[in-house]
């Protein structure tokens, strides 16, 4: 079975350019997690899912951050326009329901100068 | 919602057991505890979780003492490939993980 999928892995940017990131969660998931995790810590919940609604999104940054989730399927969260406190390591997970375990995918890493 | 406490730091000789403990005194009685590890650059992997009993399957064992206040992560015979940082996290009522900082394993030749 498919893990969950993200890309890029990888993104450097400069400071007040717009970036995406994309998550494909492991195929039957309805509930779909966004986090960020910072150098050192542990990750901290952005936005949560079920199926297309968003029902705790009381972390994101609505100023610069939006997240959708199309289909009920993958999902994308944007940053605009990021800032250099935004470098981070940006981690989506899926579970098969809420309350049942969370499985992660790599995380795309987000270098902003 | 329910905090854990954990070492910051831990070091295992490889083909030991390795104990990881972890502090939850104020857990709800219908919060489960769930472990996951973080090897660098990866995100974080499910390890095994539980409520009240002890649990075993092909990655670890937990230990969950009777109050439920303290849990024991335990790996059996560590390998090199086990180093990474093991989180401790209550599943609250609201489905949230909240992680902490967790513990750092370092597994020694």
């Amino acid at each position: 079975e498919a893990g969950v999928v993200q890309s890029p892995r990888y993104k450097i940017i400069e400071k007040k350019q717009p970036v995406a990131f994309w998550c494909n969660p492991i195929s039957g998931h309805n509930t779909l997690y966004w986090y960020r995790q910072n150098l050192g810590q542990g990750p901290e919940l952005l936005i949560r899912y079920e199926n297309e609604e968003a029902v705790d999104d009381s972390q994101l940054p609505k100023d610069r951050f939006s997240a959708e989730r199309l289909k009920g399927v993958d999902s994308t969260l944007k940053i605009q326009p990021a800032e250099l406190g935004d470098s981070a390591v940006y981690l989506c997970a899926s579970s098969s329901d809420r309350g049942e375990t969370q499985y992660f995918g790599p995380g795309t890493r987000l270098l902003v100068l | 919602d329910a905090k854990t406490t954990q070492p910051t730091s831990m070091d295992c000789a490889e083909g030991r057991a390795a104990n990881l403990p972890c502090n939850h005194s104020t857990i709800s009685g219908n919060e489960y505890v769930y472990w996951y590890r973080q090897i660098h650059s990866q995100g974080p992997q499910y390890i095994i979780h539980g409520l009240k009993n002890n649990e075993t399957n092909e990655m670890a064992s937990l230990i969950i003492t009777e109050d439920r206040k303290s849990s024991t992560l335990i790996l059996p015979h560590a390998t090199l490939r086990d180093t990474a940082v093991y989180y401790c996290i209550v599943i609250t009522g609201t489905y949230k993980y909240i992680f902490g900082t967790g513990t750092r394993l370092k597994v020694l030749a």
